[in-house]
């Protein structure tokens, strides 16, 4: 248990519908990111928020919209998905928003577009 | 060429065996974190050194900067130490990812 929950842990959707996925951090954290992790890729970065402020967006297709509507809770929102977004999405907070701060990892949610 | 190469990306031990994964880079960074992904898809931190070594159980992680290389040891490997093992060194405002080494540990 690393303190950092997320939901659903599976979803599949259909291209033309609209889901989110939750993300909620029990640390005080103040930074929280959204990560994509496709089949034999690594890890790509998506989205930082610091302060629920968005200071990354790492040229990720607008029909992922991220949320944080404050520092312990993160959306990412997904609309009009195609099949190749299909992978796990994984969630992390961590004390400041410098990416050499140690990173607390959500479970995931393993995502399937039809 | 990637930015952040693993050796080797698949690796099969017996239980009890000393393991040794290396992670090489090509950018300058300040820091280094080595990760561990079960099956599943959960993440777990296990170091973030930008010097020297560090000892954490049976883990036990080295980085030299000036060779941009750094290595994770696991003494007396356990089948639970069965995953992926994640090298993600930390470049100007950014964590780079490896593509992984995927350990597993027969009894």
């Amino acid at each position: 248990e690393t303190g950092v929950t997320q939901t659903p842990r599976h979803l599949v959707m259909g291209m033309t519908n609209k889901k989110s996925l939750k993300c909620e951090q029990h640390l005080g954290h103040n930074a929280m990111y959204w990560y994509k992790q496709s089949a034999k890729k690594p890890l790509e970065l998506m989205f930082v928020y610091n302060f629920k402020e968005q200071t990354e967006n790492n040229s990720v297709p607008s029909r992922f919209s991220p949320e944080c509507p404050n520092s312990s809770h993160l959306f990412l929102h997904l609309h009009t998905l195609q099949p190749e977004d299909s992978a796990l999405y994984l969630c992390a907070s961590s004390q400041g928003g410098l990416a050499g701060d140690q990173q607390f990892f959500g479970p995931g949610t393993r995502l399937t577009v039809l | 060429k990637n930015e952040v190469e693993q050796s080797p990306q698949n690796l099969t031990a017996q239980e009890g065996e000393f393991i040794t994964i290396n992670c090489s880079y090509s950018v300058g960074i300040s820091a280094l974190h080595w990760l561990q992904q079960h099956p599943g898809g959960g993440i777990v931190s296990l170091f973030m050194l930008s010097s020297g070594k560090k000892k954490h159980g049976r883990l036990i992680a080295t980085i030299n900067i000036q060779e941009k290389h750094s290595s994770l040891h696991i003494t007396a490997s356990h089948p639970r130490d069965s995953a992926v093992y994640i090298c993600a060194p930390y470049n100007t405002d950014k964590l780079i990812f490896g593509t992984g080494t995927r350990l597993q540990v027969f009894p």
